[in-house]
């Protein structure tokens, strides 16, 4: 089975803080992505990377960037943390090829205090 | 662009009873389909996929859906809920970047 590993579940920082969320997957996918949730909104595609060391903006990139150093892992980092980004953070890994199904972590719930 | 329409944001069964959740898509071809469940505080986990030929696929726990390109739907459907079908469905398309639905809650009574 694929593993998607995010390294928190719940994670609460403050307002202006550099935030890090760590994402890994284990079944060498070329595709990774990052999710935000929110009620009544469905998931937003925050950005993705179809590739070690690149990346491309989703829906709603603004306050965030990523990084992807090794294929397996795929971080997403919050510059300057607002209240407004607290959210539940969902990443998903996918081969590559058009119209494969992607594989979701557990979430992690971040709080901006 | 791509969007996802799930119309109903709560549906409410009883355990037993038949369901069908709802999906429509709005792209100019046939893109590839796909439902998701969410239990509470967990990720997704894809439930079943439609990418071509036959129009009816099966799922895991027993669900099932049906493409109908005519009406550009995607619902899902179970004969006979379980009370631990209780969770959030997500109807999802994907053409390049996977787009979702907003969701549909279910709630299942005893």
């Amino acid at each position: 089975d694929v593993k998607v590993t995010q390294s928190s579940r719940y994670l609460v920082k403050r307002t202006g803080e550099k935030v890090f969320l760590e994402c890994v997957q284990d079944m060498d996918h070329e595709n990774m992505f990052w999710y935000r949730q929110d009620p009544g909104l469905g998931l937003r595609l925050i950005y993705f990377s179809y590739d070690v060391k690149m990346k491309e903006k989703g829906d709603i990139p603004e306050g965030y960037s990523v990084s992807r150093e090794k294929k397996e892992r795929f971080s997403l980092i919050l510059e300057s943390a607002s209240t407004n980004q607290t959210s539940m953070y969902l990443c998903a890994s996918s081969p590559g090829g058009g119209g494969q199904p992607q594989h979701f972590g557990d979430g992690t719930r971040l709080s901006i205090l | 662009a791509q969007s996802v329409t799930q119309p109903d944001i709560h549906i409410t069964v009883s355990e037993g009873a038949s369901l069908e959740l709802r999906c429509n898509y709005s792209y100019g071809a046939t893109p590839y389909l796909f439902w998701y469940v969410q239990s509470p505080g967990q990720g997704l986990q894809l439930l079943l996929k439609y990418f071509s030929g036959d129009t009816l696929v099966q799922g895991i726990k027993g669900f099932e859906a049906e493409f109908k390109r005519s009406q550009s739907s995607f619902n899902l459907r179970k004969p006979s809920v379980h009370w631990s079908d209780a969770a959030e469905y997500f109807c999802a398309v994907a053409m390049g970047k996977l787009t979702f639905g907003t969701g549909t809650r279910l709630q299942v009574t005893l």
